[in-house]
């Protein structure tokens, strides 16, 4: 039971460049989220999914984009990266449609944008 | 705008004794409250869940307090040791629906003196 794991652990983009950001669960999971974690700010929320199929913007979405093909990956997409989108990036899961419950984060990634 | 802060960067404390972290929150009224422990380049991993009609939750050297009318959380960690060290997550929810707000705060970082 590997519980949530992501790809890569650190990238270096430049700006323009796009990538995606893999996260996958291993739980069954219906509620899924991506959160970014900047110095002295916390984690705040870039989009969810509350199962397969079904994904909605979070506080911080632009950007960004996600999709939920399956139960078991939630992949973030980065479009054309900018600077200000160097952060730490964490993939979480929490069984149930919401995050109400325990959530179950990965390890991160950390990508600079140059 | 809802806000949560928690009440400082940093907190040094010897070992044995009480840590107290405060959570405090405006212009939010939460359904409940998550605390998460977070090491130094690993993802948060949850500690305890406490509803708003909870008054306290207990876990092990864990104790967590929730006061609506203070719009405050404490998070004790009783006989404390420097394996407690680490920064400390409070999180709040507006509710239990898929389309629930969740806002983190920015965090505590403890440090346990021997």
């Amino acid at each position: 039971n590997a519980g949530v794991t992501q790809t890569p652990k650190f990238q270096v983009l430049k700006t323009g460049q796009s990538m995606t950001l893999q996260c996958a669960q291993d739980m069954n999971h219906e509620y899924m989220s991506w959160y970014r974690q900047d110095p002295g700010m916390g984690l705040r929320l870039i989009h969810y999914s509350v199962g397969a199929g079904i994904t909605d913007q979070g506080e911080v979405p632009n950007g960004y984009n996600v999709s939920r093909s399956t139960t078991e990956d939630f992949p973030l997409r980065l479009l054309s990266a900018a600077p200000s989108q160097t952060s730490v990036y964490f993939c979480a899961s929490s069984r149930g449609g919401s995050s109400y419950n325990e959530q179950f984060f990965g390890p991160g990634t950390r990508l600079t944008v140059l | 705008s809802q806000k949560i802060e928690q009440n400082s960067e940093a907190l040094n404390i010897q070992e044995g004794k009480t840590a107290t972290l405060t959570c405090n929150y405006t212009n939010y009224s939460p359904a409940y409250l998550q605390w998460y422990r977070q090491d130094p380049g690993r993802g948060p991993v949850f500690l305890l869940l406490i509803r708003e009609n909870e008054k306290e939750k207990r876990k092990e050297r864990l104790k967590v307090t929730f006061d609506t009318t203070l719009k405050q959380s404490l998070f004790h960690i009783t006989a404390s040791q420097p394996a407690d060290s680490a920064t400390y997550l409070c999180a709040l929810f507006s509710g239990y629906s898929s389309a629930s707000k969740i806002i983190f705060g920015s965090g505590t970082r403890l440090s346990i003196r021997p």
